[in-house]
């Protein structure tokens, strides 16, 4: 099976701060991905990564910005944290090559920005 | 541009009766569908994905969906619901310019009385 590991469930920083969220996988995937989900809108897609030291940006990449220095890990970051970034944050992986490749999801991390 | 619609954001319904989610998409090219569930602090499981083998495609946990051109629709339905099905419930389409990252719909929350 394939683990997302997301090291924090919960984080609580504040406004102004640097905050990175880290994600972990096991499965030697070379697309990784970063979504916010906030309640009434669903899952948005910040940035994605389609191998190591490559990012593009998503559909609402602006505050964010993106680290991916090792094929397992792809790191989320805030360079000023404010307080509408308060959200949960999932990372997911993939395979490439097939465009019915589902994702993996990791179980969250729930940022709260005060 | 692609969008999936989920409509009704809440649906209730009792134990044993039948489940039915919707879900329509705009894509301007063949879709590839999937349903994801979320079940409380936890990240999204996939449940289904349509991969244009067939239309009526079978999920876990007795869920399954059906693809129709004609509509643009996905929707989900399971014959009996069970108390745990009680959960968060994701349509989602392949971005077509994010390579195998998805478009998610809001999400349709479905309870479940007894």
């Amino acid at each position: 099976d394939v683990k997302v590991t997301q090291s924090s469930r919960y984080l609580v920083k504040r406004t102004g701060e640097k905050v990175f969220l880290e994600c972990v996988q096991d499965m030697d995937h070379e697309n990784m991905f970063w979504y916010r989900q906030d309640p009434g809108l669903g899952l948005r897609l910040i940035y994605f990564s389609y191998d190591v030291k490559m990012k593009e940006k998503g559909d609402i990449p602006e505050g964010y910005s993106v680290s991916r220095e090792k094929k397992e890990r792809f790191s989320l970051i805030l360079e000023s944290a404010s307080t509408n970034q308060t959200s949960m944050y999932l990372c997911a992986s993939s395979q490439p090559g097939s465009r019915n490749s589902p994702l993996h999801f990791g179980n969250g991390t729930r940022l709260t920005v005060t | 541009a692609q969008s999936v619609t989920q409509l009704g954001s809440h649906v209730s319904v009792s134990e044993g009766a039948l489940v039915l989610l919707r879900c329509n998409y705009s894509s301007s090219v063949p879709p590839y569908l999937f349903w994801y569930v979320q079940y409380p602090n936890q990240g999204l499981q996939l449940l289904l994905k349509y991969t244009s083998a067939a239309t009526l495609v079978k999920g876990i946990n007795g869920f399954e969906a059906e693809f129709k051109k004609s509509e643009t629709s996905f929707h989900l339905t399971k014959p009996s619901a069970h108390m745990r099905d009680a959960a968060e419930y994701f349509c989602a389409v392949r971005h077509n310019q994010a390579g195998t990252a998805l478009i998610f719909g809001k999400g349709t929350t479905l309870s479940v009385s007894s």
